[in-house]
């Protein structure tokens, strides 16, 4: 199954922070996140695993609620060039990683 | 660059017709998954391969096969297309492993338009 993701849009100022959801009907064992640019190809953030959390940048964390089978994208002091569409992906069942539906984030100056 | 290479960039074709999409893996890289992205839509995914051999099928119709070679690169393969299937194809590839607790690495896509 498909992980829903929330919100589906987010408009910000630069500087503002966001958070960005996941939530799956299925136990997790891990989440991923990338974020995709206009145009270009979909590109890795960070894997939050099961009894674990990893962070990928410095201004990007993310949390993994294991229990409550969901995960939050966090963006503190969002600058311009984390504008873009943050898709969350989840195990699928055997070896398959589906994505949400995709979160679209602008930033404006 | 994420060293994962699709070929063509830019498919434009007829209704009916037959294209095959290409992708080589990331040096090293054992495991190849094929998404599908249309038109502000999300990354619906469509097969994944693991040195060779098939191991996970999404909602991939049954126009559509694909397979892996020795070599490692894959081939997605379109017939009897159909106006829906215009959209963005992408390929990725992931570590020997092809565990989900690894990231992928995706390509820059094949733009598939079919008129």
């Amino acid at each position: 199954q498909q992980p829903v993701q929330s919100p589906q849009a987010v408009i910000l100022r630069e500087g503002e922070d966001a958070v960005i959801n996941c939530s799956s009907s299925k136990a997790l064992y891990s989440v991923h996140w990338y974020r995709q640019k206009h145009g270009e190809a979909p590109v890795f953030l960070m894997i939050l695993l099961k009894g674990g959390e990893q962070k990928g940048h410095e201004k990007i964390s993310a949390s993994f609620n294991e229990k409550k089978q969901q995960s939050s994208l966090y963006l503190t002091a969002s600058q311009l060039s984390y504008s873009g569409t943050y898709f969350c992906g989840t195990e699928g069942g055997a070896q398959k990683l589906v994505f949400g539906q995709g979160t679209r984030l602008t930033i404006n100056p | 660059d994420s060293g994962v290479t699709q070929t063509p960039k830019h498919l434009i074709t007829a209704t009916g017709q037959r294209v095959t999409l290409r992708c080589s893996p990331r040096s090293g890289d054992l495991s190849v998954y094929w998404y599908q992205q249309s038109l502000d839509q999300g990354l619906q995914f469509l097969i994944q391969y693991y040195n060779g051999e098939e191991r996970a099928k999404g909602n991939i119709l049954e126009r559509f096969s694909a397979q892996q070679f020795p070599d490692l690169h894959s081939e997605l393969n379109l017939s009897s297309l159909e106006l829906g299937d215009s959209a963005l194809y992408f390929c990725a590839s992931s570590a020997q492993a092809g565990r989900l607790n690894e990231k992928l690495f995706f390509g820059s896509g094949t733009q598939l338009s079919v008129l």
